[in-house]
């Protein structure tokens, strides 16, 4: 069975600051991993995906294996990352498969 | 850059009454999927929909739900008799290519109030 696991709900940050949202999944095959942000109200976004290992807004976020892990890592947090991160796992068994969602954690920059 | 158009945004419906969540997907995509967050908690899948036909569904989207895709271009989701606990935002989503690491991209969704 797929399951992502953010463990932390809430998190809270000064502006400047690192910031890492954990996540950790549990999948027998091979993962595809996301990273989507809600901000206020508005759509889920695509904030990254494991396999193009870019950085968006500053973020960047690397697939761990063998800790079944794909934290998500920003250096020098901004007030306008202020918003809702959430974790998601599809699977490569089936085209088109389904995502897998985590609790989510809400981060918070504070000036 | 296209999008996913979810209407309406906010649906108010007496508990008992039939629903029709109403979205467009981006127009080349071929697989569409819902998914409701109840106030709260988590996004949970409820179905995905590719070549005309269910591909896979939740143990969530029981007889009371169906999904069409009528006309090439809207995907609905219907609840045939609300109730309470159907209280949630509904968000759609659709994605081009059922390729490895392609993004879902999804809609604003749809507040359903079950009263």
């Amino acid at each position: 069975a797929q399951r992502v696991t953010q463990p932390e709900k809430l998190l809270s940050v000064f502006k400047g600051a690192p910031v890492e949202l954990k996540c950790n999944y549990s999948y027998s095959g091979s993962p595809e991993l996301f990273w989507y942000v809600q901000y206020s109200r508005q759509r889920l976004q695509l904030l990254l995906r494991h396999i193009s290992r870019e950085s968006i807004k500053g973020f960047t976020a690397d697939l761990n294996k063998g800790e079944t892990s794909f934290h998500l890592k920003k250096p020098f947090a901004q007030e306008e990352d202020s918003a809702m991160y959430y974790c998601a796992l599809g699977g490569e068994e089936t085209s088109g498969s389904r995502l897998t969602f985590g609790e989510g954690t809400q981060l918070t920059v504070n000036p | 850059e296209p999008e996913v158009t979810q209407t309406p945004s906010h649906q108010v419906t007496q508990m008992g009454q039939e629903v029709i969540l109403r979205c467009v997907p981006i127009s080349n995509h071929l697989y569409f999927y819902w998914y409701r967050q109840i106030l709260g908690q988590k996004v949970e899948f409820l179905v995905s929909f590719y070549n005309n036909e269910i591909s896979e569904k939740s143990e969530i989207f029981d007889d009371q739900f169906s999904v069409e895709r009528p006309d090439g271009s809207n995907f609905t989701l219907k609840i045939r008799s609300t109730k309470l606990e159907d209280s949630a935002m509904y968000f759609c989503a659709s994605l081009s290519q059922g390729t490895y690491n392609q993004p879902q991209h999804f809609g604003d969704g749809t507040r359903l109030s079950i009263l």
